[in-house]
């Protein structure tokens, strides 16, 4: 399976502990996203990187969250301090490289998400 | 701000009905609009996509128009089956150098036999 992966596909956790995901891209794909979605709701953009680096970042991305993506490949999502509005599917998403153009319409591939549920 | 409104679900068809999932967008500029599914169990996968107004998107029989006058881009299959039971989720892109792809709520669908 080539596609995007995520790891683990389901985390519980007690309100006020560390979490930390693992999203593994398509192995060509400079670009990485991450994304939360909420029962009822569409995935709600959190970040998005070009290689190693993080060129955007949401408003909902509190200072309890980080996001890293070392070298360029995997990435990883830290909350700190978990609470109970954290609860969500967190998404990874990647898509292709576009040559330095700026492309609206480039796909977007998603794994199947992490499940945080904070008790 | 940008936004993308969908109709809320879920949505029940008989096997070989006509569909349509109404959406509508709000928008600075030009986006580009998307129509995204979600499988049972599986990631969301793109569907079909329009870059600029008339486009029209196809793909596995079904077909969304990016209108610019009514900024809307109604999702659509003359014959439904019950493979195609999923969430269905719009969404836009801004065009420039912004990577932020927004989301409307989703639609569920349910074909059944």
């Amino acid at each position: 399976d080539t596609g995007v992966s995520q790891d683990p596909r389901h985390k519980i956790t007690k309100r006020g502990q560390n979490v930390t995901f693992r999203c593994d891209p398509i192995s060509e794909h400079n670009r990485l996203y991450w994304y939360r979605q909420t029962l009822g709701q569409g995935p709600e953009f959190l970040t998005y990187f070009q290689n190693e680096a993080q060129l955007e970042k949401s408003r909902l991305l509190s200072d309890r969250f980080s996001a890293e993506r070392p070298k360029g490949s995997f990435s990883t999502l830290e909350i700190q301090r978990t609470e109970q509005g954290d609860s969500a599917m967190y998404l990874c998403a990647s898509s292709e490289p576009t040559g330095g153009r700026l492309v609206a319409n480039e796909k977007l591939f998603f794994g199947s998400g992490t499940q945080l549920s904070v008790l | 701000g940008n936004s993308v409104t969908q109709m809320e679900g879920p949505v029940t068809l008989s096997e070989e009905a006509f569909l349509t999932i109404n959406c509508t967008y709000t928008a600075t500029g030009y986006p580009s609009l998307f129509w995204y599914v979600q499988y049972p169990g599986e990631g969301l996968q793109l569907l079909l996509k329009a870059t600029k107004a008339d486009d029209k998107g196809s793909n596995k029989g079904f077909e969304a128009t990016y209108r610019k006058e009514t900024t809307s881009f109604h999702l659509e299959k003359g014959s439904v089956q019950v493979s195609d039971s999923a969430v269905y989720f719009c969404a836009l892109k801004l065009p420039g150098g912004y990577q932020k792809v927004t989301f409307g709520i989703g639609t569920k669908l349910q074909v059944i036999p």
